[in-house]
């Protein structure tokens, strides 16, 4: 079946810092890749998505690039603030099985001044 | 629009106890999912459905029950609440066709079995 592995967290940052948070997928056929974002007591917000090879995904400075070769998905931002902290969701949705997705386990982000 | 809408927030049931939560969008779409979030860990899908009057298991379907008799509301039923089904509930939908695949999600609700 699918799978999602996503870097293990937390991961600490300084503001202005750069982010990297790895994801890989394990897949049959071409599904469209995710991250989504989840603040404090809210669900999850589409953060950006690609859905088929070399596709780049980019919102709010954070962006990632669809690896068909590497079966990866990596998020990266620039300079992360500290209005970044959350957790990120890497996921994949298989639009042939009614759009069913799977995700990653999350990575917390903690951006300090 | 409202979105997603999910109620209750909060619920403590006692083991053995019932429950509905109520899962709604006022977005007319097809797709809608029950997905549940355990501590430091990502979504697991408990049902879907492809349209009113048409639900399938997902992954963790075990104690639990869906219908969907309106496009607009899909309800969660938990029978004999567990210990184990303490976490929290995200209800999703997604519009079928035009090639887009995104879900929206709902606030969730976070239930305690005890």
């Amino acid at each position: 079946g699918n799978s999602v592995t996503q870097m293990e967290g937390p991961v600490t940052l300084s503001e202005e810092a750069f982010l990297t948070i790895n994801c890989t997928y394990t897949a049959t056929g071409y599904p469209s890749l995710f991250w989504y974002v989840q603040y404090p007591g809210e669900g999850l917000q589409l953060l950006l998505k690609a859905t088929k090879a070399d596709d780049k995904g980019s919102n709010k400075g954070f962006e990632a690039t669809y690896r068909k070769e590497t079966t990866s998905f990596h998020l990266e931002k620039g300079s992360v603030q500290v209005s970044d902290s959350a957790v990120y969701f890497c996921a994949l949705s298989d639009v042939t099985n009614a759009g069913k997705s799977t995700f990653g386990d999350g990575t917390t982000l903690t951006v300090k001044p | 629009n409202a979105g997603v809408t999910q109620t209750p927030k909060f619920r403590i049931l006692k083991i053995g106890q019932s429950m509905t939560l109520q899962c709604t969008q006022d977005m007319n779409h097809n797709y809608m999912y029950w997905y549940r979030q355990d501590p430091g860990m990502g979504l697991k899908l408990i049902y879907y459905s492809v349209g009113a009057g048409i639900t399938d298991k997902g992954e963790v379907p075990n104690g639990y029950n869906v219908s969907r008799s309106t496009t607009e509301d899909f309800p969660l039923r938990l029978e004999l609440a567990a210990p184990s089904q303490t976490s929290v509930y995200f209800c999703a939908s997604r519009r079928q066709g035009g090639g887009t695949d995104t879900q929206y999600f709902g606030p969730g609700t976070r239930l305690t079995v005890l």
